[in-house]
């Protein structure tokens, strides 16, 4: 079955670093997004992307993020300047079609530890 | 906006058990909603969906139905497993559909 592959899936980090968290979404899937779930708590939409652009964006995702679709394949979310609240466990997902009618395909996600 | 209320665990039952997690929604026209799960050191995965009132979603033995009079959408499952040890998420998209609210989480543990 079809997976969404994220890498690494530990990543520790200073904080103020810059860190990339990378996913390769399922190949014919058009529509991206991120997610992050900080331990214990809710899963929170980070973004949503699609057709090269951003669909819609929470309020979490302020000045310090972006992500991009190099190539065909990765989808990359940045974080410029890491805070120590930054640690979570971030997901990325795809979809074929538009995920209100079918669901995502979630990644196993990328543990951001920020020291 | 659209919003999720699911019932707080965590949840212990035996091997054998009945299952019921409560989710109840809050939603501007009838979205589908969406059961994920998540196993220890894992992503999400869907679960069950169903997709208008009265659907009834069901995978791997759990069964969801779509009750728009009580703004519902309990999961169930007659016998639970060991296996089925993990946190479930009830779900429903906004109403652009750019994304989700997931509710908080149930975690289920069963006890042999």
């Amino acid at each position: 079955e079809p997976e969404v592959t994220q890498t690494p899936s530990h990543q520790v980090t200073q904080m103020g670093q810059e860190v990339i968290l990378r996913c390769v979404p399922i190949s014919n899937h058009l529509y991206f997004y991120w997610y992050r779930q900080i331990l214990g708590q809710k899963v929170e939409f980070l973004v949503s992307f699609y057709n090269n652009e951003i669909s819609e964006k929470s309020e979490i995702f302020d000045d310090q993020f972006s992500v991009e679709r190099p190539d065909g394949s990765n989808f990359t979310l940045k974080i410029r300047s890491t805070k120590l609240e930054d640690s979570a466990m971030y997901f990325c997902a795809s979809s074929t079609n538009r995920g209100s009618d079918y669901g995502y395909t979630f990644g196993s996600g990328t543990r951001l530890t920020v020291v | 906006g659209n919003s999720v209320t699911q019932m707080e665990g965590p949840v212990t039952l035996s091997e054998e058990a009945f299952l019921t997690i409560n989710c109840t929604y809050t939603a501007t026209g009838y979205p589908s909603l969406f059961w994920y799960v998540q196993y220890p050191g894992e992503g999400l995965q869907l679960l069950l969906k169903a997709t208008k009132a009265d659907d009834k979603g069901s995978n791997k033995g759990f069964e969801a139905t779509y009750r728009k009079e009580t703004t519902s959408f309990h999961l169930e499952k007659g016998s639970v497993q060991v296996s089925d040890s993990a946190v479930y998420f009830c779900a429903l998209p906004s109403n652009t559909g750019n994304q989700f609210y997931f509710g908080t989480g149930t975690s289920l543990t069963v006890i042999p």
